[in-house]
């Protein structure tokens, strides 16, 4: 039992390039979530899927897009990469909205 | 709108000796979920203790319990017998009901343990 996986783990970036951060969760989850933590602060909701076939913006969704692939999986897509955007993103997911958030280990991305 | 706060950046303890974690947090709201995360070096966030605010009785799971004062808005942490592998950052965060699942965290409160 995985719980909730990412990939990669670490990525540098250019300014301008674009990826995509894969997460999924092998919990039979419905929502799944993307937040951001930076230096000295506590997460942040990126975006949020609360079930499959839906998504909605969080509190920092400016520069991000996501897709909800299938009931697992939850992506991350940064089109035009920015130095704003070192960060560390993680990616979580609950039976419900209300239910506990599980998270997975993070990537480290560092965008120059 | 709702904000955490964690008062101290740093705290030390003595193995074996107990600790307690400050959160206070600002809500007009009657019912909410308040939570501690731990995030040790592995960067992975452990779900703590949960605490719902209408619930009068503190959490407790094992050696980390709760002091709830709803009035106050304080949700405290308190670790006790600390172990080594109690170091780590803890967050505090808020969740409301309505607010499609988001969870409000405060700055986090780095713990360490001296053997």
């Amino acid at each position: 039992n995985a719980g909730v996986t990412q990939t990669p783990k670490f990525q540098v970036l250019k300014t301008g390039q674009s990826m995509t951060l894969q997460c999924a969760q092998d919990m039979n989850h419905n929502s799944m979530y993307w937040y951001r933590q930076d230096p000295g602060m506590g997460l942040r909701l990126i975006y949020y899927s609360a079930s499959e076939g839906t998504t909605d913006k969080g509190e920092v969704p400016n520069g991000y897009n996501v897709s909800r692939l299938n009931k697992r999986e939850f992506s991350l897509r940064l089109e035009s990469a920015a130095p704003s955007q070192t960060s560390v993103y993680f990616c979580a997911s609950s039976r419900g909205l209300f239910y506990e958030q599980y998270f997975g280990p993070g990537t480290r991305l560092t965008v120059t | 709108a709702q904000t955490v706060t964690q008062s101290q950046p740093e705290m030390s303890v003595q193995e074996a000796e107990t600790v307690t974690l400050s959160c206070t947090y600002d809500t007009s709201e009657s019912d909410y979920y308040l939570f501690w995360y731990k995030q040790p070096p592995s960067r992975q966030m452990i779900l703590v203790i949960r605490q719902e605010a209408y619930k009068q009785q503190n959490a407790t799971e094992n050696r980390f319990s709760v002091n709830f004062q709803k009035a106050a808005k304080s949700f405290s942490l308190k670790i006790s017998d600390s172990q080594l592998g109690d170091a780590a950052m803890y967050f505090c965060a808020y969740r409301s009901p309505g607010s499609q699942g988001n969870l409000i965290f405060g700055k986090g409160t780095k713990l360490s343990v001296k053997p």
